[in-house]
């Protein structure tokens, strides 16, 4: 079954510690890997957009990356101002199912 | 610019009432869509907008009706609901239907159904 995961459920930082997110998915035929923030009762916010493994993009302090069957979001000594739910789906082509499959989140909270 | 709005911000209706949620987008999209989201859920796909023409609708009760007026607008007119159908609606946009182009959401329409 297609499907994407994402860990950890929730993460709680102290501001200036760095760690990453994780997505892994087991879609075959991947058109693209987004990463989006959201932050409560608001909309999704559009981060990153990953097209094939090896592919990187960068924003302030977050950095996307893709392998085959996984994508980190690496957060670089967050500030508290970071702390949101952050979400990842995955596109891909398979016959006429366009849609996006997402995971559940990672909640990630920064400390001062 | 790269907003999607919406409006209105908050919503509360009881059942029987006939209320209409709007989207708007100035990006020259040409795909626009609903989600709906509960809490602590990611977005659940409703209804899919590609050129003005419905493209996907995902089974969604017909209590939901959307409609695309032009290339700029969605509206999801609601009728009859049930305590059930209260979620946070979003409004996305993406240049076209395909499966490389990022969507684009608005800050959503939190609708409460008593």
């Amino acid at each position: 079954e297609d499907q994407v995961t994402q860990s950890p459920e929730a993460l709680r930082l102290q501001e200036g510690e760095s760690s990453s997110l994780n997505c892994s998915y087991t879609v075959s035929g991947l058109r693209g890997l987004f990463w989006y923030r959201q932050d409560p009762g608001k909309g999704p916010e559009f981060l990153f957009t990953l097209y094939s493994a090896g592919e990187e993009k960068e924003k302030e302090r977050l950095k996307a990356t893709l392998t085959k069957k996984e994508s980190f979001l690496h957060i670089t000594a967050p500030k508290p101002e970071d702390s949101a739910t952050y979400l990842c789906a995955v596109r891909w082509n398979a016959g006429n199912n366009r849609k996006l499959i997402w995971g559940l989140g990672t909640s990630l909270a920064v400390n001062p | 610019d790269t907003e999607v709005t919406q409006t209105p911000k908050h919503l509360v209706m009881g059942m029987t009432n006939k209320k209409s949620l709007k989207c708007e987008q100035h990006m020259g999209h040409r795909a626009m869509y609903w989600y709906k989201q509960k809490a602590k859920k990611p977005p659940e796909l409703m209804f899919v907008y590609s050129y003005e023409k419905l493209s996907i609708n995902e089974s969604v009760p017909s209590r939901f009706s959307p409609e695309c007026p032009n290339s700029s607008l969605l509206n999801l007119h609601l009728h009859a609901l049930q305590p059930e159908d209260s979620a946070l609606y979003l409004c996305a946009s993406s240049q076209v239907e395909n499966p490389y182009n990022e969507q684009f959401f608005g800050p959503g329409t939190r609708l409460t159904v008593l």
